[in-house]
């Protein structure tokens, strides 16, 4: 049973970076069959994909051009986990975010994490 | 605004048939997959259907997903109060170097 669990600070201030990390237990970050996703959820923008990381014989990573030049996802091989950095943080980056699998075969975020609710504000 | 579009609402009674819609815009392909979520308050989403009318192993049989074209459909039969939830759609994305899109969800009411 794969298992994704959230953690990471709830309040972040303006301007500062947004730092969320995802532990894997039942898979692997480095699976040549998976890809590894953020999402984040509110009320304004509904869900919006932020970006993933994947390893096929190396590493790859793609983000939404709307957040690229302020995203980072980088997996950790080490303690079998993902993180999502966001730079330069507006109150309009206040979401609940989540972390979520993609497995080959069709499985489109077939496991969540428990979400984590992050606000932007002094 | 999102490329996929649904209803903002749904309802129906219990025993009932519903339909949801998603609607794509040109940017999304037709030839591309539509999967379905849905969520119910305070959780993550939970996928429902994934490649248009694949169910995952334990999703009952009364949730079924259609697609033609450029429209998608989520239809769930024997409605059961525990259906209530938020229902949303998503698809690639072709245009802005590529993307993966949310429709902005259904919220289904069981009267």
């Amino acid at each position: 049973q794969v298992q994704l669990q959230q953690s990471g600070p709830g309040l972040v201030k303006p301007s500062q970076t947004l730092s969320l990390t995802c532990a894997i237990s039942g898979d692997s970050v480095s699976s040549n069959s998976a890809a590894w996703h953020w999402i984040r959820q509110s009320p304004s923008r509904g869900l919006e994909w932020l970006g993933r990381t994947y390893y096929r014989s190396k590493w790859y990573n793609d983000y939404a051009v709307s957040m690229k030049s302020r995203i980072t996802i980088n997996p950790d091989t080490s303690k079998n986990q993902f993180s999502l950095q966001l730079n330069s943080v507006t109150p309009e980056d206040t979401a609940v975010y989540f972390c979520a699998r993609d497995l080959t075969g069709g499985y489109l975020f077939d496991y969540w994490g428990q979400g984590t609710l992050v606000t932007v504000s002094s | 605004q999102s490329v996929l579009t649904q209803p903002p609402s749904a309802s129906g009674t219990p025993g009932q048939r519903v339909t949801i819609s998603c609607s794509g815009s040109s940017s999304y392909s037709r030839s591309d997959y539509v999967y379905w979520y849905q969520q119910l308050p305070g959780t993550a989403p939970k996928l429902l259907i994934y490649r248009n009318n694949q169910r995952p192993s334990g999703v009952p049989d009364r949730f079924s997903g259609s697609k033609s074209g450029t429209s998608a459909s989520l239809a769930i039969s024997g409605l059961r109060s525990e259906d209530e939830a938020d229902y949303y759609c998503a698809a690639w994305d072709d245009s802005l170097s590529g993307a993966w899109v949310f429709g902005g969800g259904t919220k289904l009411t069981v009267l």
